[in-house]
């Protein structure tokens, strides 16, 4: 039972630099979830998707672009990395729309932007 | 939007000690989450309780909805139960899951 899988664990980023997080879920669940945490806080919603091919605006979308071609996969991508974007990233994946069933979380990815 | 305010923001206890975290919401809710984050930053779902009470073992959670608050109880605490509890709130259909700022728990053995 992997449930929430989130690859990379761990990354260092330049300002500037680009990159792309990978969450998948074993779960069949339609909706998907990015979040962010910083220090002292809860965790914030960046982006989120309802469904295969749909993406949404959450929270902190700004500096953010999401893409769910895929059920299972939901991509997180830095265009353009900048040091306001260190933080740990949770991907979340739940059975029904965003309140009404339980968010299932992923392990976090740290990443650091320099 | 809705605020959540969790309390007391930090919390030591011996092990084998009970505690009460408190969950206070500014507006009526459909849904609220109790997560554990342990000290390797995974995020796990406690409850999910948006009304009613419910227990898993030592841990048991009450949300009177009508009230707007929802509390944790940790019975017997163990060291593992240390790290940071969140409430999180859903304040309406279709809406987003709003998270409080967390109760950081320290158990010492």
């Amino acid at each position: 039972n992997a449930g929430v899988t989130q690859t990379p664990k761990f990354r260092v980023l330049k300002t500037g630099q680009s990159m792309t997080l990978l969450c998948a879920q074993d779960m069949n669940h339609e909706y998907m979830y990015w979040y962010r945490q910083d220090p002292g806080m809860g965790l914030r919603l960046i982006h989120y998707s309802v469904g295969e091919g749909t993406t949404a605006k959450g929270e902190v979308p700004d500096g953010y672009n999401v893409s769910r071609l895929k059920k299972q996969n939901f991509l997180l991508g830095l265009e353009s990395a900048a040091p306001s974007q260190t933080s740990v990233y949770f991907c979340a994946s739940s059975y029904g729309i965003l309140g009404n069933q339980p968010q299932h979380f992923g392990d976090g990815t740290r990443l650091s932007i320099l | 939007g809705i605020q959540v305010e969790q309390s007391p923001p930090d919390l030591i206890l011996q092990e084998g000690a009970n505690s009460t975290l408190r969950c206070n919401f500014s507006d009526s809710v459909n849904n609220l989450q109790w997560f554990h984050q342990n000290p390797w930053g995974q995020l796990i779902n406690l409850f999910y309780i948006p009304s009613g009470t419910k227990q898993n073992g030592r841990l048991s959670a009450t949300t009177v909805a009508t009230e707007r608050y929802s509390l944790l109880y940790i019975s017997s605490s163990q060291t593992t139960d240390s790290g940071v509890y969140f409430c999180a709130v859903v304040p309406g259909a279709n809406s987003k899951l709003t998270f409080g700022k967390g109760i950081t728990l320290s158990v010492r053995p």
